[in-house]
């Protein structure tokens, strides 16, 4: 069965660091999604990607999250100055569009120190 | 503002003891509902989609059902795997492609 890769499945970075989030999403999908989880609340919305560029984001992705699509099959997020309060679990997701449900990767646990 | 709420936030049940997890929404307009399973370290695991008022379905020992104001997940004859955290999130039709989702339930399978 197709799946979403994620990688790596956790990463530890100082505060203020860049990191990168990276994401192999499923091949013929069109819709792509970040999302994430804090320690025991609920999923949130990060943002949305579809035809090159971003289609929706929340309040949350403000300007220290950027995403990119810099080949055929990777999915990329990145925070450019890390803050604790990143720390999280961040799922990739991809879907057909439409109705379909999203199918997502099995997360990377980011711990920001 | 979308809204899911779910109940209850934990259930223990007996293998072979059927139960029903409550999803109630708010949204302005709503184009889908989804179930997920959680396992914990891992991400959602897509279950179902329903789409209008009146509509159910199946997958083994799990069926969803959709009113105007809720939805439920009715397990029958649980099994210690099917011990998970279960999120209801809806898609509305005001608010693109992004699903807000609910806290979640955590079922609890005992042999």
């Amino acid at each position: 069965e197709p799946e979403v890769t994620q990688t790596p499945s956790h990463q530890v970075t100082q505060m203020g660091q860049e990191v990168i989030l990276r994401c192999v999403p499923i091949s013929n999908h069109l819709y792509f999604y970040w999302y994430r989880q804090i320690l025991g609340q609920k999923v949130e919305f990060l943002v949305s990607f579809y035809n090159n560029e971003i289609s929706e984001k929340s309040e949350i992705f403000d300007d220290q999250f950027s995403v990119e699509r810099p080949d055929g099959s990777n999915f990329t997020l990145k925070i450019r100055s890390t803050k604790l309060e990143d720390s999280a679990m961040y799922f990739c997701a991809s879907s057909e569009g439409g109705l379909y449900g999203y199918t997502f990767g099995s997360g990377t646990r980011l711990t920001v120190v | 503002e979308d809204q899911v709420t779910q109940s209850p936030e934990a259930l223990r049940l007996q293998e072979g003891e059927s139960s029903s997890l409550n999803c109630s929404y708010t949204v302005s307009g709503l184009r889908g509902l989804f179930w997920y399973r959680q396992d914990p370290g891992k991400g959602p695991e897509f279950l179902f989609t329903l789409y209008s008022a009146g509509e159910e379905k199946e997958k083994e020992r799990l069926k969803a059902t959709l009113t105007k104001k809720e939805s439920f997940l009715h397990i029958t004859a649980p099994k210690p795997e099917d011990s998970a955290t279960y999120l209801c999130a809806v898609q509305a039709e005001t608010s693109g492609s992004r699903l807000t989702f609910g806290e979640g339930t955590q079922l609890t399978v005992n042999p």
